[in-house]
């Protein structure tokens, strides 16, 4: 089977840009998260979907960060207006059931300068 | 709160030799424990879980790691080290009666010297 896929692997914006991550999980997969790696720190979570529904986001930073996951599938994270500190690895993760192993994306590398 | 720690940013270790690299966690409740590795460029890979049973939990690859309630670790080893070891080791842990997320730690670059 497909493993995740995110688009772009790589992306480097001006501060005060936007820009929008994509996940695309795998097939069949309702739960589908976000992780996000600032360099040298943990692997933090960011929100964590069920199917189109927003099981948990209590991990978003802040309002400049939106996900959506219309219809199910893909999902999205947009950062608007981006900033310094939103520099990082940005990594989607799915799975079909509680407690199976998560699959994880190679992750987007986005810089902001 | 959940949290884990990795306390070691970096592990050098011979090509042959033992490995360990160590994981402590927070949790309320009982824990479900998690090794996952990072290669160069890729996503993160799961090596094992430990969920309930033994204590002693063999994954991929000829890792293993045991769960040790009393002192709230759960080190990932193996017996002898491969050079294609090298990559980057995250432990994760969540609560099992709580939300359904992972939290992991700041990760340890395994290095194995040949």
């Amino acid at each position: 089977e497909a493993g995740v896929t995110q688009f772009p692997s790589h992306s480097v914006i001006e501060k005060g840009q936007t820009v929008t991550l994509r996940c695309d999980p795998i097939s069949g997969h309702d739960n589908l998260y976000w992780y996000r790696r600032v360099m040298g720190k943990e692997i933090k979570f960011l929100l964590h979907f069920v199917k189109e529904s927003k099981q948990d986001e209590s991990g978003m930073p802040n309002n400049r960060f939106l996900a959506e996951r219309t219809g199910g599938t893909y999902s999205t994270l947009k950062v608007q207006p981006a900033e310094l500190e939103d520099s990082g690895v940005y990594f989607c993760a799915s799975r079909r059931v509680d407690n199976s192993p998560l699959h994880f994306g190679n992750g987007t590398r986005l810089t902001v300068t | 709160a959940q949290s884990v720690a990795q306390p070691e940013d970096q592990v050098n270790v011979a090509e042959g030799n033992p490995l360990t690299v160590k994981c402590t966690y927070s949790v309320s409740g009982n824990p479900y424990l998690f090794w996952y590795v990072q290669y160069p460029n890729r996503g993160l890979q799961f090596l094992l879980k430990y969920i309930t049973g033994d204590n002693l939990v063999k994954g991929s690859y000829g890792f293993e790691a045991e769960f040790n309630k009393s002192q709230t670790s759960f080190h990932l080893k193996k017996p002898s080290a491969l050079v294609s070891d090298s990559a980057l080791y995250f432990c994760a842990v969540r609560d099992a009666a709580g939300a359904n997320t992972l939290f992991f730690g700041t990760g340890t670059r395994l290095t194995v010297i040949p």
